[in-house]
Order: C-alpha cells, then sequence, then structure tokens
C-alpha cells in the first residue's frame, strides 16, 4: 500500500521569501503524485500533478514541485511567496488499485506567511 | 463547466440523530470519494462509487453509509451520531478511468452537540 509523508506540520516564512514543502511518498511503482492547497473552511484545489515525463512539474498560482525517484520525494516550490498563500498544503499519491485508482493524503503541512 | 456542490454547507446535530449530506459532481464525472477531515486524523479516507456501486471503503464503522444514484450524484449519511463525527466533510469527484486528479467541493462542515 502506498503512504505520504509531509515531515513539517506547520512552515513560517515571510512575504517574498522562497518557500520549500517536503513530502515523501512509498510506493512500489512510479506513482502519481499531486499537490493539493486548502483555505480556510474550504475544499482542496489542485496545484499540480506528475504522472510522467518532465520531473520539474510547473503548476498554478507559480509553484512547482519537482519528482525525485531516487529520493522518494515531490517537494513543493515556490521562489517567492505572496501574503495569499498561507494556506494548507496537501500532498498525495495515487496508485493503482483493481484497475482504478486510489489516492492517499499526506497530513498536510500549514503555511503562515509573515509581513 | 460547474464545480462540485454540497449541500448543507453546514450542519449542527445533536448526539444519537442521524444526518445526511449530499454531493453533486461535475458533470461527466461518474466517480465520487468522500473524506474526513478534522485537526487531529487530518483527511481520511470514507468510501469511493463508481457508476452506484462501492469499490472503495476506507476503515470507518458501519454508521457511515453512502450511496450514489444514476446521475452520479452521492449522498454519505451518518446514523447515532458521536461528538467524534464532527469534523469537514470533502466530497471529490473524478472523470472515468485512472491518472485523473480530484475535483473537491467545499465541503460540508457538521458539527455534532
Amino acid at each position: 500500500a502506498q503512504s505520504v509523508t509531509q515531515p513539517d506540520i506547520h512552515i513560517t516564512v515571510s512575504e517574498g521569501a522562497s518557500l520549500e514543502l517536503r513530502c515523501n511518498y512509498s510506493y512500489g511503482a512510479t506513482p502519481y503524485l499531486f499537490w493539493y492547497v486548502q483555505s480556510p473552511g474550504q475544499g482542496l484545489q489542485l496545484l499540480l500533478k506528475y504522472f510522467s515525463g518532465d520531473t520539474l512539474v510547473q503548476g498554478i498560482k507559480g509553484f512547482e514541485a519537482e519528482f525525485k525517484r531516487s529520493q522518494s520525494s515531490f517537494n513543493l516550490r515556490k521562489p517567492s511567496v505572496h501574503w495569499s498563500d498561507a494556506a494548507e498544503y496537501f500532498c498525495a499519491v495515487g496508485a493503482h488499485s483493481g484497475g482504478y485508482q486510489k489516492v492517499t493524503f499526506g497530513t498536510g503541512t500549514k503555511l503562515q506567511v509573515i509581513p | 463547466k460547474a464545480g462540485v456542490t454540497q449541500t448543507p454547507r453546514y450542519l449542527i446535530k445533536t448526539r444519537g440523530q442521524q444526518v445526511t449530506l449530499s454531493c453533486s459532481p461535475i458533470s461527466g464525472h461518474r466517480s465520487v470519494s468522500w473524506y474526513q477531515q478534522t485537526p487531529g486524523q487530518g483527511l481520511q479516507f470514507l468510501f469511493e462509487y463508481f457508476s452506484e456501486t462501492q469499490r472503495n471503503k476506507g476503515n470507518f464503522p458501519g454508521r457511515f453509509s453512502g450511496r450514489q444514484f444514476s446521475n452520479s450524484r452521492s449522498e454519505m449519511n451518518v446514523s447515532t451520531l458521536e461528538l467524534g463525527d464532527s469534523a469537514l466533510y470533502l466530497c471529490a469527484s473524478t472523470r472515468q478511468g485512472i491518472r485523473n486528479e480530484q475535483f473537491f467541493g467545499p465541503g460540508t462542515r457538521l458539527t455534532v452537540l
């Protein structure tokens, strides 16, 4: 069975600073990887996804993530954080299971942005 | 194209009651998944329905049940509510097939008193 670890529960960065959120997964084959963002009281919005091909994936809102098979990681990055990026971020891994996709979410990382 | 809608958005119930939550997926999406989100447990998978059949289930007691209709709309029911059932319940829809992302609704905030 697949699993996802987000080691940082809470991260605080200054506005304008760079950001990296860590995500490690466990799965025997090539996984499908996702990053979602959740604003308070809202549902989850997809930021980006990786299925195959180029290991550097561009997403919405200026986010990118890099798939590193050797490290089983899929870290999310942004070069310059804006105050509106304050939210909770979830990494997820999808895997085949009986002919369809099963998605497992990490526990999330809360991002605080300070002026 | 309209997104995933969930009704009601907020609900207050008392212990022992039952509740039904509704989810309308994006048009053309036949898979609907339900999640429970709490501060202590994070996002936990409840179940998934595809073409009116439950094809995947998480580790929740039998008090949690669901169903899907022929138009892909889904409902989940929680009977004999407990205080610990207070949570944000999220519904997500997916197109048929694999390698497709889930699209989430805004959730239903359930408070059990």
